[in-house]
């Protein structure tokens, strides 16, 4: 059974810290990772990964991923208040399936 | 450039009463989906299409048929609610794959 899995499933942190997300996954015929922000309506897209070890940025954002041990992580630095929502990880398939994992609510305290 | 857009915003329904949901995006994308949105279950596939006059089965399409009427508009119905089908319904199109822009959403609640 396809899956995808976030952790962790929600965190708190101060403003100026620095957090990782993972997305560890099991979904077969892989072809891309993507990265999305979902603040208190639609999902925004953030990062697309389909190769191993090539790290993605955006500003402080930072997102690789891992083919073989089958991961990625999302990295923020000196979060913002701007930064809360949660973050969602989600897989493509061959065939144009995707799989979303629950996500991990990010909580940045000024 | 409205991007996604999706009618109506919220929706309640009694068991067993039908309604269609619409989405329309502006941007020429060739695929749509449409997801559900519940508390601890993430997005969920119900549909996509990708291309028009195409549509599959995503992860959970049971009690939902959709339409491409064109290659703007992808609808969403429901035949016959269900409580289960409580949900936060969001509609997203691509132009080839992968990055996908999402519509605001509908908040729909079946009593």
């Amino acid at each position: 059974e396809d899956k995808v899995v976030q952790s962790p499933l929600s965190l708190v942190v101060h403003e100026g810290d620095t957090v990782t997300l993972n997305c560890s996954y099991e979904v077969t015929n892989f072809r891309s990772l993507l990265w999305y922000k979902q603040e208190k309506k639609a999902p925004t897209f953030l990062f697309m990964l389909t190769s191993s070890g090539i790290e993605k940025k955006s500003g402080r954002l930072s997102s690789i991923l891992d083919k073989k041990e089958l991961f990625s992580i999302l990295n923020i630095t000196a979060t913002q208040t701007g930064d809360s929502a949660v973050y969602l990880c989600a897989v493509e398939k061959t065939g144009n399936q995707f799989y979303f994992g629950t996500g991990t609510s990010l909580t940045v305290i000024p | 450039n409205a991007g996604v857009t999706q009618t109506p915003k919220f929706q309640v329904l009694k068991t067993g009463q039908s309604m269609t949901l619409q989405c329309a995006q502006d941007m020429n994308h060739n695929s749509m989906y449409w997801y559900r949105q519940d508390p601890g279950m993430g997005l969920r596939l119900i549909y996509y299409s990708a291309s028009e006059g195409t549509t599959d089965k995503g992860e959970v399409p049971n009690g939902y048929n959709v339409s491409r009427l064109n290659k703007r508009e992808f609808s969403l119905r429901l035949e016959s609610a269900a409580p289960s089908q409580t949900s936060v319904y969001f509609c997203a199109s691509s132009p080839s794959r992968a990055k996908q822009f999402f519509g605001p959403g509908t908040r729909l609640t079946v009593l």
